[in-house]
């Protein structure tokens, strides 16, 4: 089976300016999260989507946020840029949602604000 | 909310068994906990979840207490290729849902 894949895997964008991040989970899988992640701050956990459902979320603002199809796809939003937004944007897919954190991991899409 | 600590980092031996702790308290009562390893530019990589006692696979031991209040990973006669960022992850109990990962703990083996 093909791994998630994230597009795109680099991307630089200007202060003030929104992103769109996408990532395609696993076959079959239907759960798809998001995490950041920076040098200062670590893995930092966004939220998941499941049945194109927002089921949990991360303390980050509203800036962020997320969607998902009815494929499972997901795509990510990026508001109102920051320099502090400059980090590693990974997504993760697994089966179904649950008391599991069995994730399995993309390999991330590198934002840099400028 | 959930608080988590790991060690930093870590030096081993090539052969020798590897215990790594993750600290963490005020997690969701029953989920499970969760560790990833990563390597340099890639995403992390499963390793072994549990709930209580321990769990054993083919990679991995997972040593976890009955108050849950922390967890250790044991990584067996270790390799080179073990020299990773070794990751907690545990469900932080609150309405909203959220994850919490730990600060990793960099494991650097050596010949």
């Amino acid at each position: 089976k093909a791994g998630v894949t994230q597009t795109p895997r680099y991307l630089i964008k200007t202060r003030g300016q929104q992103v769109t991040l996408s990532c395609s989970p696993i076959s079959g899988h239907r759960s798809v999260s998001w995490y950041q992640q920076t040098p200062g701050q670590g893995l930092q956990f966004l939220f998941e989507y499941f049945s194109e459902t927002q089921r949990n979320k991360g303390n980050f603002p509203g800036r962020f946020s997320g969607r998902q199809f009815s494929n499972s796809r997901s795509e990510m939003n990026v508001s109102t840029l920051e320099l502090g937004d400059s980090a590693l944007y990974l997504c993760a897919s697994s089966p179904v949602p649950g008391q599991s954190y069995e994730q399995y991991f993309g390999p991330g899409t590198r934002l840099t604000v400028t | 909310l959930a608080k988590t600590t790991q060690p930093i980092s870590m030096d081993s031996y090539e052969g020798q068994e590897v215990n790594i702790t993750c600290s963490h308290n005020n997690i969701a009562t029953n989920d499970y906990i969760t560790w990833y390893q990563q390597f340099p530019s890639q995403g992390p990589r499963f390793i072994i979840q549990g709930y209580k006692t321990k769990v054993t696979n083919e990679v991995a031991s997972l040593f976890i207490p009955a108050d849950r209040k922390s967890s250790t990973l044991s990584l067996p006669r270790v390799s080179l290729s073990d020299t990773a960022v070794y990751y907690c992850l545990v469900g932080d109990g609150g309405s909203q849902g959220n994850l919490i990962f730990g600060k990793g703990t960099k494991l650097s083996v050596k010949p």
